[in-house]
């Protein structure tokens, strides 16, 4: 069974500094790949996808994300956060094959405080 | 405008009662979602629906029921039997299943059980 997993369960920075947030998962075939983002108060809504093509994309609100196959990781980067960024970020997996091809396996989140 | 609804935003409920909580979508997507959020847990899936008057257990049903009997409906049910069922619960739609379709999710309802 697939599983993702997040390594920081809170992260704490200062506006204008970068942002990685780690996501790894633990499956070896063809996968498609989300960062979900949860602001307080807020429906949980899409920040950016991966299904092929080239590996480093582009989401909303200047997010990026790698998807590195070999080490089965799609990180989250920013370069300068801002206050509003502040939030709850989910990676999520989808495997596309052995059945489950329709389900969404969610990481535990990376709740992210940035001070103004 | 289009979206997810899910009402009420708080349940309270004593142990032993049934509850059901409400999900409505007018995106005329076919496919619909329950996901039980805990602190620290993540997203873990109860039930889905592929369709209309179909549906399958997720990774956690035990002490869940649903139905979906309208494209745009798909009300869960916690029932007495659920063994911890406080929990934030969210609804989500795509236009069919499969991990190429975006999930859109609902605001969400919180339930406790007092």
């Amino acid at each position: 069974a697939q599983s993702v997993s997040q390594h920081n369960h809170h992260v704490i920075l200062s506006e204008a500094a970068s942002l990685e947030l780690g996501c790894n998962y633990s499956y070896g075939g063809t996968v498609n790949l989300f960062w979900y983002v949860q602001y307080p108060g807020q429906h949980l809504q899409l920040l950016l996808k991966y299904f092929s093509g080239d590996p480093l994309v582009k989401g909303i609100k200047g997010f990026e994300a790698e998807f590195i196959k070999s080490k089965f990781s799609f990180n989250l980067r920013k370069p300068s956060v801002q206050w509003s960024d502040t939030a709850e970020y989910f990676c999520a997996v989808n495997a596309l094959s052995g059945g489950s091809n329709y389900k969404l396996t969610f990481g535990k989140g990376t709740l992210l405080t940035v001070n103004p | 405008d289009g979206g997810i609804t899910q009402s009420p935003k708080y349940l309270f409920r004593k142990e032993g009662q049934n509850v059901t909580l409400s999900c409505e979508q007018n995106l005329n997507h076919d496919a619909m979602y329950w996901y039980r959020q805990d602190p620290g847990q993540g997203l873990r899936l109860i039930y889905y629906s592929q369709i209309v008057n179909d549906f399958q257990k997720g990774d956690i049903a035990e002490g869940y029921s649903v139905s979906r009997e309208k494209k745009e409906s798909f009300p869960l049910t916690v029932t007495s039997a659920q063994k911890n069922p406080t929990a934030f619960y969210l609804c989500a739609s795509s236009i069919r299943t499969g991990g190429y379709n975006e999930q859109f999710f609902g605001p969400g309802t919180r339930l406790t059980v007092l």
